[in-house]
């Protein structure tokens, strides 16, 4: 069974753009969360979607957007790119947030905002 | 709002070493706490979940406990390895106030282990 797929790996930017990153969760899963990973604040909770819709959303400005399509595959947006949005950013999958399975990572989105 | 520490933030250990991590959480109305590592600029890799309802979990030489009532898990390392040098995370997934607000991970800032030959 194939992991958590999230593409780009890399990627720059500079202030003002936007961008978006794509996560596809393990085959049969259909909740998807999103975290933004930096050295000064750790790992902080970005939004859940679950059978495309936002199920829970961390205190992030409305520059961070997201959506999931039919197919369970999520889309990360960030508008108007600050220096502060540089970060790792990390796509977790499972069949459904509201029990006691494990998140499955993927390995990542690397930001970086010149 | 949970909030998660990890003690020591840094350890570093000669090899074949036993060692003990430490995880504290400030709510005890949790699903599970998940044990992961990650490699330095990588994804995080899950190592043990412990329900909420268990005391502990072991898998190879890997060792985690939970007291939910104290607020504590501790992830235990048995004869450690050079291989075994990464950040080891804990992560609490809360019960949200409401059913369908779905649930989260609340990350400690982990403990970055070296483990020297």
């Amino acid at each position: 069974k194939a992991g958590v797929t999230q593409t780009p790996r890399y990627l720059i930017k500079t202030r003002g753009q936007q961008v978006t990153l794509s996560c596809s969760p393990i085959s049969g899963h259909r909740s998807v969360s999103w975290y933004q990973q930096t050295p000064g604040q750790g790992l902080q909770f970005l939004f859940e979607y679950f059978s495309e819709t936002q199920r829970n959303k961390g205190n992030f400005p409305g520059r961070f957007s997201g959506r999931q399509f039919s197919n369970s595959r999520s889309e990360m947006n960030v508008s108007t790119l600050e220096l502060g949005d540089s970060a790792l950013y990390l796509c977790a999958s499972s069949g459904d947030s509201l029990t006691n399975e494990k998140l499955f990572f993927g390995s990542g989105t690397q930001l970086s905002v010149l | 709002k949970q909030e998660v520490t990890q003690i020591p933030a840094a350890l570093s250990v000669p090899e074949g070493e036993n060692l003990v991590l430490n995880c504290s959480f400030t709510d005890s109305a949790i699903y599970n706490l998940q044990w992961f590592r990650q490699d330095p600029g990588k994804g995080l890799t899950s190592l043990l979940l412990i329900q909420s309802s268990q005391r502990e979990q072991t898998s190879g030489r890997l060792n985690a406990s939970l007291d939910k009532s104290s607020g504590r898990s501790t992830l235990y390392i048995a004869a450690s390895q050079p291989g075994d040098s990464a950040t080891y995370l804990c992560a609490v997934k809360s019960r949200p106030r409401q059913e369908t607000s779905g649930s989260r991970l609340t990350f400690g800032e982990g403990t970055q282990l070296t483990v020297n030959p």
